[in-house]
């Protein structure tokens, strides 16, 4: 059964970079038919996408990030991370990975999820 | 982007009530269409996928319907855990994928 772990700083400084990893155990990270992906939620709201990684090597990002986001996988620890600059206090929120699971007929969902880890930015 | 509108907001219900929430999409996204449940402190958690299909080991109680812009996940009766917030999301238009506010399930 495959499970996702966040980790990284729960503080940043505004302008910096916010840097999370999220451990996959119990299968690998490069497995097909599936991505993976960061999700965000400010503390009282909703969802917000922030980006994929396609195990074909792609990435693509939510456009109201895009600038400011990098997500890679490292193969050798299992390891996807993600990376967002210049955060401002509008960045703080719990951050989430998750696997995205294709099916044959192209529908695709996000399932598991990691825990969460809540980052604040703050001076 | 696609926008993703859930109602209610938030709904009080008694155990054993039967409850619908809908989704609705501001075009149409076929049944590309999934759900969550959220629990206070925890992790989104798949319930329904491709808008009708059931998440392995997600109690038949649950269920999903629609296609096109207008969609509904109904619980047919409440049980103690259901009480939790619900997200629609969109996964047509990937790979931008766009959720619903939230309706917030409380126990009348």
């Amino acid at each position: 059964q495959v499970q996702l772990q966040e980790s990284g700083p729960g503080l940043v400084k505004p302008s910096q970079t916010l840097s999370l990893s999220c451990t996959v155990s119990g299968g690998s990270i490069s497995s097909g038919s599936y991505f993976w992906s960061w999700i965000r939620q400010p503390a009282g709201k909703g969802l917000e996408w922030i980006g994929r990684f396609y195990t074909s090597g792609s990435t693509n990002y939510n456009p109201s990030l895009k600038s400011r986001v990098t997500i890679s996988v490292d193969t050798s620890k299992n390891q996807l991370s993600l990376k967002l600059g210049s955060v401002t206090a509008a960045d703080t929120a719990v951050y989430y990975c998750a696997r995205g699971v294709y099916d044959s007929s192209g529908y695709n969902w996000f399932d598991p999820w990691g825990q969460g880890t809540l980052v604040t930015v703050s001076s | 982007d696609i926008q993703m509108t859930q109602s209610p907001s938030s709904l009080s219900a008694s155990v054993g009530d039967r409850v619908t929430i809908t989704c609705r999409a501001s075009q149409s996204i076929s049944n590309y269409l999934n759900w969550y449940q959220q629990k206070p402190g925890k992790a989104p958690k798949l319930l329904i996928y491709a808008a009708s299909s059931l998440q392995s080991g997600v109690p038949s109680r649950y269920s999903g319907s629609g296609s096109g812009t207008d969609f509904t996940l109904t619980i047919s009766s409440l049980q103690p855990e259901d009480f939790a917030t619900y997200y629609c999301q969109q996964s047509y238009s990937t790979p931008m994928y766009t959720f619903g506010q939230g309706t917030k399930l409380e126990i009348k």
